[in-house]
């Protein structure tokens, strides 16, 4: 698994966009991006991936540089409820899902 | 997407005595599934991929004789922590892989507390 880097905490305004991003540096060209995330005291739940298009779904969009050393996930309009903690994954589809410390967002009122 | 669950939501049990975690796919099939383990303010560590009718697959530092692992049908895994102390205290997840692999599905996971 390619090793990730996010900031350890950030805070977001609800209603306002919540940037979240994310360094893959070493990330190699079969590697997807993958985001999930983790609302306390629940299971983790898949958000986005792509590999080096940007990608949007109805939670999130994902832009992923050129280079594809990194990338920043979008949360559009923030509520209370994306309150989380977020996980950068870099992995092959058939590779494990290992989690690191993932950056811990909270949505303020 | 697939559902996945977990019996129980919740267990307290003494020190000494087992205690059995169920994963269930309710949607679909999984011939693999992973357990996970979550302390406090801590992230998710993987501990072992379960195996359809096969043995499990430990992570190095898990102790396979005491995170026992069954994967007797396509529907179900369990992981039985045999013994157990209070460190053995934690937030226990599995998960199981979608059809094409690109996603992984969670459970609701199981807190476990020795007392």
């Amino acid at each position: 698994d390619a090793k990730t880097t996010q900031p350890t905490s950030m805070d977001c305004a609800e209603g306002r966009a919540a940037n979240l991003p994310c360094n893959h540096s070493t990330i190699s060209g079969n590697e997807y991006v993958y985001w999930y995330r983790q609302i306390h005291s629940q299971g983790p739940q898949y958000i986005i991936h792509g590999l080096k298009n940007n990608e949007t779904n109805e939670m999130a969009s994902l832009i992923i540089t050129e280079d594809r050393k990194s990338s920043t996930l979008i949360l559009p309009h923030a509520t209370l409820r994306d309150t989380a903690v977020y996980y950068c994954i870099g992995k092959t589809s058939y590779d494990k899902v290992i989690f690191g410390p993932g950056t811990s967002l909270s949505v303020i009122p | 997407g697939a559902v996945v669950s977990q019996h129980p939501s919740r267990v307290i049990c003494k020190s000494g005595t087992s205690v059995k975690i169920e994963c269930r796919s309710l949607d679909f099939q999984a011939t693999t599934m992973f357990w996970y383990r979550q302390f406090p303010k801590q992230s998710l560590m993987l501990m072992a991929t379960s195996n359809e009718g096969s043995k499990a697959t430990y992570e190095q530092g898990v102790e396979k004789d005491k995170f026992l692992i069954n994967h007797a049908s396509l529907t179900l895994s369990t992981l039985t922590v045999t013994s157990a102390h209070p460190e053995d205290s934690s937030f226990y997840i599995c998960s199981l892989p979608s059809g094409d692999n690109y996603e992984q599905y969670f459970g609701p996971g199981t807190r476990l507390t020795v007392t």
